[in-house]
């Protein structure tokens, strides 16, 4: 099983908004309403953002969003903030043989 | 407040065998799977497998099926990831999580720094 597809870096300003991508295939992305996303801060273990594809766990602020189209997930942050910087990954169910991938990381800066 | 505990980092040798812990509290610990994912250092994430510990039913990624084993002692609501003959490239943080899907891991242990060196 590859690992999701995603850029190896994003950036944006303060306040900008920036989308972040993960392209699979149809066996994972494109096949299932199962896309989470994470947040990694250095040297601190990852935290939930997005489940479901577009749900967002309590306490997560509204800033962050997700969506899909075909086989790409995308996450959105809106109103970027200097506490956004860190690495994102997303991570796809991919049916009962595989169960779950993740993507291969993106590391947000905020400029 | 639902907490992962995980056991404290390890230096091995190649060859060795290991088990680390996972300690879960504040939750039903029968009833949400346990996740466990590696981070080699300086790299992204790997999902490595689940356990449920309710029944022990376990789902490992192909890429760790028969490298690693999971295992649970619900009496004690603790997971395991064990190792029968560890390598150089099983260096690596070990995350564990708890899991109400395969891949919706909302509460994450601190992590467990697995060295293996000669």
């Amino acid at each position: 099983q590859s690992a999701l597809t995603q850029p190896p870096s994003a950036s944006g300003s303060p306040g900008q908004s920036v989308t972040i991508s993960c392209t699979g295939t149809s066996s994972d992305v494109g096949g299932y309403k199962y896309v989470s996303w994470y947040q990694q801060h250095p040297g601190k273990a990852p935290k939930l953002m997005i489940y479901e594809v577009t749900k967002r766990p309590s306490g997560v602020p509204d800033r962050f969003s997700g969506s899909k189209s075909g086989n790409t997930a995308s996450l959105t942050v809106s109103g970027l903030q200097a506490e956004d910087e860190a690495d994102y990954y997303c991570c796809s169910y991919a049916g009962s043989n595989n169960f779950g991938v993740f993507g291969g990381g993106t590391k947000l800066t905020v400029l | 407040e639902v907490q992962l505990v995980q056991s404290g980092a390890e230096v091995k040798k190649p060859g060795e065998s290991l088990k680390i812990s996972c300690k879960g509290s504040g939750y039903s610990f029968t009833t949400y799977w346990i996740g466990w994912v590696r981070q080699m250092p300086g790299k992204g994430l790997e999902w490595m497998g689940i356990i449920y510990p309710g029944d022990s039913t376990t789902r490992y990624s192909p890429s760790f099926q028969g490298q690693v084993a999971m295992s649970a002692d619900k009496s004690i609501n603790t997971a395991y990831l064990l190792w029968s003959s560890l390598k150089a490239s099983d260096t690596a943080m070990y995350y564990c999580a708890r899991g109400s899907s395969p891949i919706k891991f909302d509460y994450w242990g601190q992590g467990t720094l697995v060295t293996v060196s000669s």
